[in-house]
């Protein structure tokens, strides 16, 4: 049973669109996470927050933004979607516990702007 | 530029035997290191870490080992089983415990385990 839910799964959208990709969790945690994935290459993080009305960007540049009114909440938008922004996006949450930080990861959404 | 490398892009092991899937990396300020495991169309789930202050931690068949004056460390499967088939991604971060637990992930090694 996974604790922490993206949707859509899959999206095929046109070129100018405004979309946005959901991420919630169940565990109350505070950090979460939004990184991309293309095909062959390492997860590189877009968005972090920690906690409610925090955001930051990563480490790789990004035309998305995202808002974290509720703790359990994590959406990411993008205005105008173009062919670029084609790629995998994995949220992710985490708390420190026993020695390490635990992340879960949701499923990903594969997103293909055509 | 990358933090963490894993050079291996593929690795085909037979069944019942070792997998050594490899990982390096630059940032000395790394703390831990975790390794996690995806299926396709599946996000990455946390397979084993080790934290800086060890160079061993075993859980089953999976074992990582950490080797801080080379900044390398590898995992090993034994007995490898198809199911391990999967890509490997190797992730360190420099925040234990910090306000911030962002990981830097390497570009991950398929697993390809045959019968």
């Amino acid at each position: 049973e996974a604790d922490i839910y993206q949707t859509p799964r899959y999206l095929v959208i046109g070129t100018g669109k405004k979309i946005t990709l959901e991420c919630s969790q169940t565990m109350g945690h505070d950090k979460m996470y939004w990184y991309q994935q293309d095909p062959g290459m390492e997860l590189h993080l877009i968005h972090y927050s920690y906690g409610v009305n925090s955001t930051e960007k990563g480490d790789l540049s990004s035309e998305s933004t995202v808002s974290r009114i509720r703790t359990e909440h994590f959406p990411l938008t993008l205005e105008s979607a173009r062919p670029s922004h084609t790629s995998q996006y994995l949220c992710a949450s985490s708390e420190w516990g026993r020695g390490v930080e635990d992340y879960t990861f949701g499923s990903g959404t594969r997103l293909t702007v055509v | 530029d990358q933090q963490v490398k894993q050079n291996s892009p593929s690795l085909s092991v037979q069944e019942g035997r070792i997998s050594i899937l490899n990982c390096d990396y630059t940032n000395s300020m790394f703390d831990y290191f975790l390794w996690y495991k995806k299926y396709p169309a599946e996000g990455p789930t946390f397979l084993i870490s080790i934290s800086s202050i060890k160079d061993k931690n075993e859980d089953g068949r999976f074992t990582v080992f950490l080797n801080k004056s080379a900044k390398h460390l590898s995992l090993h499967i034994v007995p490898s089983q198809p199911g391990d088939s999967a890509v490997y991604f190797c992730a360190a971060s420099p925040d234990r415990g910090s306000t911030l637990g962002r990981l830097y992930f390497g570009r991950g090694t398929q697993l390809t385990v045959w019968p």
